[in-house]
């Protein structure tokens, strides 16, 4: 099956230093990308839309400068969380699709941010 | 706006015993997709429906959509340990022709052995 890789999975950092998180599709490209959020026992929250090529797109309520991505090819994107706060502690998912018949979503190990 | 809601949130069976999880969808969907989340893991996608009424199985795993696309469920037949997880449903934002899903509320499932 379709494997995605994210790194790290975990991280601490103070607060106001910029954390950096990486998605990688490892045996299959992927133009769009996905960013979620999750916060402990509840859902995940879609974030944001990684286009390879083109600028993201951002739900409502998503700061673009705080979040920052970049989906420079076809296999990997990035989440930049600028000047973290203690707020921005969280679960961060992310997923790449592939059409196997039908679009799915593989996802990655996810990032245990934590802000101290 | 549009919400996609589980019931139960926790169910605790037996090992052996059966298992369901509704999810309802207060749009019309195009299709709904199921995934599985194992405690600190990630989502596994476990399948998609799309017709109306649709039913598909996987083993001891039974999936149903509604006649009216806008309610689903998942039936666990005799579950065992190894199907602890929480189950999420998940549906195009808006409801109709997009790749980006809303997810549902998700149903915790604990089997004790």
């Amino acid at each position: 099956g379709a494997v995605v890789s994210q790194h790290p999975s975990r991280v601490i950092c103070k607060s106001g230093t910029s954390v950096k998180i990486e998605c990688r599709s490892l045996d299959f490209q992927a133009t769009t990308m996905f960013w979620y959020r999750q916060f402990p026992k509840q859902s995940l929250m879609l974030m944001a839309t990684s286009n390879e090529g083109s600028k993201a797109t951002y739900e409502q309520g998503v700061e673009k400068d705080k979040f920052l991505i970049n989906h420079a090819s076809l296999t990997l994107s990035t989440l930049t969380v600028t000047s973290a706060h203690p707020e921005d502690s969280s679960f961060y998912i992310c997923s790449a699709e592939a059409f196997f018949g039908v679009n799915i979503q593989y996802f990655g190990a996810g990032t245990r941010l934590s802000v101290l | 706006g549009q919400q996609v809601m589980q019931i139960p949130q926790y169910q605790h069976v037996q090992e052996g015993e059966d298992f369901t999880t509704y999810c309802n969808s207060s749009t019309t969907l195009s299709n709904i997709q199921w995934y599985k989340q194992r405690p600190g893991g990630h989502p596994v996608f476990l399948i998609q429906l799309v017709k109306s009424g649709e039913v598909k199985k996987q083993k001891r795993l039974t999936f149903q959509f509604g006649e009216a696309k806008k309610n689903s469920s998942l039936h666990i037949t005799a579950t065992q340990t190894t199907d602890v997880g929480t189950y999420f449903c998940a549906g195009p934002r808006g409801g109709g022709a997009t790749n980006k899903l809303i997810f549902g509320t998700g149903t915790l499932l604990a089997v004790q052995p």
